[in-house]
């Protein structure tokens, strides 16, 4: 089975600290996402890569950065916290284009605070 | 503007009791429409995908439709352990999936 993790389960963080969140899928995936995931607003892709050291902004990429270096591994940076990046973030990755019959497969996720 | 609107917010059941989940979507040429399965605490986990209206697809007690304008999660005699939020997702010709913000299923004994 393909396994994606992510390395911290639950991470508090101060207002202006700049924040490392990492994924590691284990299955050879071309493709990996970070989304964050709010109560009533459902999913947003923030960054995604098609490929090592390429990257290309999702829906709501201001206040990150990601950094793909091996293809395995998939960060998410946030820069300078703030309050509201406050949020569950979740890392996926899949075999292929993920609009067309390529399912993604999701890490546990990461529940940050930012104080 | 693509959207995908998920219906009930959240919905309570009888164990064996039978009810559907929809789903709602208006995407630029539809090319595929996914359902998952999140249970608190983990990350989504892949159910079925559909391609093409009429398309349907089963898994135990679920079975997913498609029509032209919706997507219907139907579950056969729920059981406490189906209980979770199921996560509907579109992807169109942006190449990118919206995601609904999900139904809440709560199956008690």
């Amino acid at each position: 089975d393909v396994k994606v993790t992510q390395s911290s389960r639950y991470l508090v963080k101060r207002t202006g600290e700049k924040v490392f969140l990492e994924c590691v899928q284990d299955m050879d995936h071309e493709n990996m996402f970070w989304y964050r995931q709010d109560p009533g607003l459902g999913l947003r892709l923030i960054y995604f890569s098609y490929d090592v050291k390429m990257k290309e902004k999702g829906d709501i990429p201001e206040g990150y950065s990601v950094s793909r270096e091996k293809k395995e591994r998939f960060s998410l940076i946030l820069e300078s916290a703030s309050t509201n990046q406050t949020s569950m973030y979740l890392c996926a990755s899949s075999i292929g284009p993920v609009a067309t019959n390529e399912k993604l497969f999701f890490g546990s996720g990461t529940q940050l605070s930012v104080l | 503007e693509d959207q995908v609107t998920q219906s009930p917010e959240a919905l309570r059941l009888q164990e064996g009791e039978s009810s559907s989940l929809n789903c709602s979507y208006t995407v630029s040429g539809l090319r595929g429409l996914f359902w998952y399965r999140q249970d608190p605490g983990k990350g989504p986990e892949f159910l079925f995908t559909l391609y093409s209206a009429g398309e349907e697809k089963e898994k135990e007690r679920l079975k997913a439709t498609l029509t032209k304008k919706e997507s219907f999660l139907h579950i056969t005699a729920p059981k406490p352990e189906d209980s979770a939020t199921y996560l509907c997702a579109a992807g169109g010709a942006t190449n990118k999936l919206i995601f609904g913000t999900g139904t809440l299923l709560a199956v008690q004994p």
